[in-house]
């Protein structure tokens, strides 16, 4: 099993409209979690850390549940611009675990 | 200022083959991570350096992995032997503490596409 799983997707979304998924990982001592977003043949970018009370960056919400142990996220009023692979990382004291990733595509 | 490089951006080596991936890590960064990505796939941990110590190697793949940073700075993963299966996106990232309390982001280099003929 891998140690951080994601849905590889695609989720094809309507501009404008919201899409959520989650990513599930299996240590649970894992300290932080963060959403990162790589374009096509590009680095990966932070998008947000993931706190455990939630926290949102304007459209994009996240969520962490330690007792099921997944990670969500949500954007609203999806643009064009949200279309990329959106990465899961979970840090286990330095040891950085990415999921495979999920794609989003937003159309007009 | 200027970001994480590394060095080539593209390397094509014959089966059998030794290669050097050069990582430079944002000025001030003290940990530097390496990963690789296949074609479509996530990206694998390989190591992480803390100043200029490995603590945890076991994300290398085979012994004919090795990774070393000298002056808490550059950092050079080293493939020998290289086989086809190699072929990947190297990525090199920084971050500026490693602590388990503080959420360190990431900085990724551009990486180094590798092809192992």
């Amino acid at each position: 099993r891998k140690e951080v799983e994601q849905d590889p997707g695609p989720f094809n979304v309507p501009e404008g409209a919201t899409v959520a998924f989650n990513c599930t990982y299996s240590n649970s001592a894992s300290q932080s979690f963060f959403w990162y977003r790589q374009d096509c043949r590009k680095e990966p970018k932070l998008l947000m850390s993931v706190y455990s009370s939630g926290n949102e960056d304007g459209r994009f919400t996240a969520q962490l549940n330690r007792a099921s142990q997944y990670i969500s996220l949500l954007i609203r009023d999806s643009k064009l611009s949200d279309s990329a692979t959106y990465l899961c990382v979970v840090d286990s004291w330095g040891k950085f675990q990415f999921g495979a990733g999920t794609q989003v595509v937003v159309t007009p | 200022g200027a970001g994480v490089s590394q060095s080539p951006s593209n390397k094509v080596t014959e089966k059998g083959k030794d290669v050097e991936l050069r990582c430079d890590p944002i000025s001030g960064h003290t940990a530097l991570y390496w990963y690789r990505q296949s074609l479509g796939q996530g990206l694998e941990f390989l190591i992480y350096f803390q100043g200029n110590s490995a603590p945890d190697k076991s994300g290398l793949p085979s012994d004919r992995f090795s990774a070393e940073r000298t002056g808490g700075s550059v950092s050079t993963l080293t493939i020998q032997r290289t086989q086809q299966e190699d072929s990947a996106v190297y990525l090199c990232a920084s971050s500026p503490l490693l602590l388990a309390t503080i959420y360190n982001e990431q900085f990724f280099g551009p990486g180094t596409r590798l092809t192992v003929l």
